[in-house]
């Protein structure tokens, strides 16, 4: 299987701010990588597909970047609703495979 | 607009089988797509179970291949996972999504108890 993990677990944030997560993946996964957002009690939304790709009706505040093993999320101008938990999941191979999330609150 | 509901039983007792049903409506099941099923336990991440073509081709999980059986069923829109000889372990959110590389449309999640 492929493993991938998520750095940080948790941070913490202000409104306005520029926050990265990164996602790193136990091999190669040639860009086969979206990332999701989770609130509570709520199914995930796919924010980015193919490491870059903004998903349609996403804010643009929201950017992928990476190749190869290693993935970014980044969140520009950080808003109240942005507090969730983040994913990054594998689309590469079966299984299919996410990282173990990272929950950011919004300070 | 396409929507996916998932239904079943919230309480299962350890040993018996787990049965969910994913009902797609607002649309039909299409050909271009794979429905796969994907479970969170509490406050835990997210776990992929399996996958089924529109024609019926299936992919499990090998960690979960011996105890699972996705379904579809074309004629009713209704997607449905089988998961037998359950244990407190498989206590989770249980949510249907439908897959083209990446998921772009999940279910609202069902909350499966393994309990006696």
């Amino acid at each position: 299987d492929i493993q991938m993990t998520q750095s940080p677990s948790s941070l913490s944030a202000s409104v306005g701010d520029r926050v990265t997560i990164t996602c790193r993946a136990s091999q190669d996964i040639a860009g086969s990588l979206a990332w999701y957002q989770q609130k509570p009690g709520k199914a995930p939304k796919v924010l980015l597909y193919a490491s870059s790709n903004l998903e349609s009706g996403v804010p643009s505040r929201f950017s992928g970047s990476g190749s190869g093993t290693h993935n970014t999320l980044a969140i520009s101008s950080l808003q109240p609703e942005d507090s969730a938990t983040y994913y990054c999941q594998q689309y590469y191979t079966t299984p299919f495979t996410f990282g173990q999330g990272t929950k950011l609150e919004i300070k | 607009q396409l929507q996916l509901q998932g239904s079943g039983p919230g309480l299962v007792k350890p040993s018996e089988t787990l049965s969910l049903t994913c009902s797609v409506s607002g649309g039909s099941i299409s050909s271009n797509y794979y429905w796969d099923w994907i479970r969170q336990p509490p406050g835990k991440g997210l776990e992929w179970i399996g996958s089924i073509s529109y024609s019926g081709a299936t992919y499990y999980n090998p960690s979960l291949k011996s105890r699972v059986t996705i379904s579809i069923d074309t004629s009713t829109n209704r997607i449905s996972l089988r998961l037998n000889s359950v244990t407190a372990a498989d206590t989770a959110v249980y949510f249907c999504a439908r897959r083209w590389l990446y998921y772009g449309l999940w279910g609202q999640g069902t909350l499966v108890t393994v309990s006696s």
